[in-house]
């Protein structure tokens, strides 16, 4: 089956500093794989995602890298904000493609 | 703002009850899926439903069961209620059942059961 680990399930950063939230997996047939954000009392919020035939895609502020090769998924923010304060979840598919599968999750938090 | 709309925000039950969440779906989105999350953890995957079927479940046992209507709204019904289904339950919808695009979450029903 799928599991998911996240590297460190709390970050803190300073307002203007860059972060970068990092999330493994098991599974090599994965093939999708999408950031969350969650704010207290919120659903996930989709932030970007990723297919496994790329290794770097680009947002406003985010970029998201995929290893595939050590099955390493990262995300980074630039020039942190305090609204960037959430738990960020990395989640993926693959196999069976109907569900996605979810980390447990980091916490950031960014202090001004 | 998602445009998937969950109700009630909150229940309190009983063990032993039965309960239904609602999940009103985005426009155009004709796939619905069910999300189980525990107090720090990330959520867990109980069933998706596509043109009014179940397409896949995860491990949740009969006692949690769905509907979708054809206006691809949803319900999530829990019989038997024990007290670690306490959690919050989030309703994801899609445009079509694979994931070629992500999900969108509501802020979904925090059910706690005594």
């Amino acid at each position: 089956g799928e599991s998911v680990g996240l590297h460190l399930p709390t970050l803190s950063v300073q307002e203007g500093d860059n972060s970068i939230i990092n999330c493994a997996y098991s599974n090599s047939a994965s093939d999708y794989f999408i950031w969350y954000k969650q704010e207290s009392g919120k659903g996930p919020q989709f932030i970007i995602d990723i297919r496994s035939n790329m290794d770097k895609r680009q947002g406003q502020r985010v970029t998201v890298l995929l290893n595939k090769t050590v099955k390493h998924l990262s995300l980074q923010i630039a020039a942190t904000q305090p609204g960037d304060s959430a738990v960020y979840f990395c989640s993926l598919s693959g196999g069976s493609n109907y569900k996605l599968t979810f980390g447990k999750g980091t916490l950031l938090t960014v202090n001004p | 703002e998602t445009g998937v709309t969950q109700s009630p925000t909150h229940l309190i039950k009983t063990r032993g009850q039965q309960v239904t969440l609602r999940c009103s779906s985005q426009s155009g989105h004709n796939t619905v899926s069910w999300y189980q999350q525990a107090l720090g953890q990330g959520p867990q995957f109980i069933f998706q439903y596509y043109r009014e079927e179940e397409n896949g479940r995860g491990n949740f046992p009969p006692r949690f069961s769905g509907l979708q209507f054809p206006n691809y709204s949803s319900e999530l019904n829990v019989n038997a209620l024990e007290l670690d289904d306490s959690a919050l339950y989030l309703c994801a919808t899609q445009v079509g059942s694979s994931y070629n695009s992500p999900l969108h979450f509501g802020n979904g029903t925090r059910l706690t059961v005594t």
